[in-house]
């Protein structure tokens, strides 16, 4: 297995909703990465998991919870998002730290929108 | 922190050869790597460099150096499949760990 696999592929959610996006990989990876993508900019590192811990938070709203509760496992928890969180999550993994290429995997996304 | 500039659009011919680049600023570098994505996909890896000079990979190559902080990717034979944005992504590690930063991205349009 070389995929990463997110779900669900396209979500529609209010801004009083709560809910979350999964992501899953079983490559033995132990780095797992949230980003999030708007229409026509590069992807925007949110977080960043190693070893199940969360070891770069880059100021995301409190309204986005990460989650790894596994090594093969990482969800974003969404509550009281804003219409402007309307974007594409996207996941990916990788293996850990050394000079070598391991590949950052990413998952074929999420596309959130918040009405 | 970092900084990664790349030109914002390029037009090429099918067939012809182009080269797309990208300036970064950053410290503890380790690695430059250059993606590809289609409107609406998910980025799908293309090349990597970590030392100075050209990896070639098929149709694509990449060039590293470190010392001016400068990359290029290189695609020849263009297809019209090839119209995409390409991202250059720095990875880098300070006292937090690993970072992966994304460049702002080129979009390339063939033209037949």
């Amino acid at each position: 297995d070389t995929e990463v696999t997110q779900t669900p592929k396209h979500l529609v959610m209010g801004m009083t909703n709560k809910k979350s996006l999964k992501c899953e990989q079983h490559m033995g990876h132990r780095a797992m990465y949230w980003y999030k993508q708007k229409a026509k900019k590069p992807p925007e590192l949110m977080f960043v998991y190693s070893y199940e811990k969360l070891s770069i938070n880059e100021s995301v709203p409190s309204r986005f919870s990460p989650e790894c509760p596994n090594s093969s496992l990482l969800n974003l928890h969404l509550h009281a998002l804003q219409p402007e969180d309307s974007a594409l999550y996207l996941c990916a993994s990788s293996q850990e730290t050394g000079i070598k290429y391991y590949g950052y995997t990413f998952g074929s996304g999420t596309r959130l929108t918040v009405v | 922190g970092q900084n990664i500039d790349q030109p914002t659009e390029m037009t090429a011919t099918e067939g012809a050869i182009v080269q797309i680049n990208c300036t970064y600023q950053t410290s503890g570098f380790n690695g430059l790597f250059w993606y590809q994505q289609h409107a609406g996909e998910a980025p799908t890896f293309l090349s990597y460099n970590v030392l100075d000079g050209l990896e070639e990979k098929g149709r694509f190559s990449s060039f590293l150096s470190r010392s001016k902080g400068y990359s290029y990717l290189l695609l020849k034979e263009l297809q019209m499949k090839d119209s995409a944005s390409y991202l250059c992504a720095v990875r880098s590690y300070d006292n937090y760990g690993q970072n992966f930063v994304f460049g702002p991205g080129t979009r390339l349009s063939v033209l037949p």
